[in-house]
């Protein structure tokens, strides 16, 4: 089973602040995709990265893939209460299952106006 | 709307009852996940089919679990014999094959209690 831990757990800031999660495993990953997640919804996608050490961003969130495809960070410059949510990261199995999206535990976090 | 719909939203039940949920994905998609949050939790994949095929069922489905998916686009997850371990959020998601790393698209989920 390939797993993903995702750091901090929990993370409350000030609006305005700038934050990183992060998002590591021991195994390497076909690609690997971030979800924000609000309370009663599904998870809905905010970006895929495929490339090791591809960088992407989205408005003010950037992404990033580490060179040999085990890691990523979430960056969120100028953090707005809008931004609350739950982040998820997921990885795609490099194999044969590579249907298989796998996500880590989240990171919770709370944006205060 | 044409997103991914789950019924109900919320289910309340005694241990030992039998509840079924139900999803229906996005019309065009032929990729189909189960999948079960608990609080604190990222979801967990349960099942994944293509088209009417089930072809990874995860060791967290018990005997109790079954899940189909009878034409390829409506799908059901039924538990039996329900226990408190199995409160918990489950997600449908879907998604257009046949590229793996595609988008899932996610329900707003079914909310189990069970008491």
């Amino acid at each position: 089973t390939q797993l993903l831990e995702q750091s901090p757990q929990f993370l409350s800031i000030q609006e305005g602040e700038n934050l990183t999660v992060y998002c590591n495993s021991s195994s390497v990953f076909s690609s690997l995709q971030w979800y924000r997640q609000e309370p009663g919804e599904g998870p809905v996608l905010l970006v895929t990265v495929v490339t090791g050490g591809e960088v992407k961003k989205l408005k003010r969130l950037t992404f990033q893939f580490g060179d040999a495809r085990k890691d990523s960070s979430l960056h969120i410059t100028a953090a707005q209460p809008g931004d609350t949510g739950l982040y998820l990261c997921a990885g795609h199995n490099s194999g044969g299952s590579n249907y298989k999206l796998t996500f880590g535990k989240g990171t919770l976090l709370t944006v205060n106006p | 709307d044409t997103g991914v719909s789950q019924d109900p939203r919320h289910k309340i039940t005694k241990r030992g009852q039998n509840v079924t949920f139900r999803c229906d994905p996005i019309s065009e998609h032929n990729r189909l996940y189960w999948y079960r949050q608990t609080l604190g939790q990222g979801p967990e994949f349960l099942t994944y089919f293509q088209n009417e095929a089930q072809l990874e069922k995860s060791r967290l489905l018990s005997d109790r679990f079954s899940a189909e998916r009878p034409k390829g686009s409506f799908s059901t997850l039924e538990i039996q014999r329900t226990e408190q371990g199995d409160s918990a959020m489950y997600l449908c998601a879907s998604r257009l094959g046949p590229q793996n790393t595609g988008e899932l698209f996610f329900g707003e989920g079914s909310r189990l209690t069970v008491l």
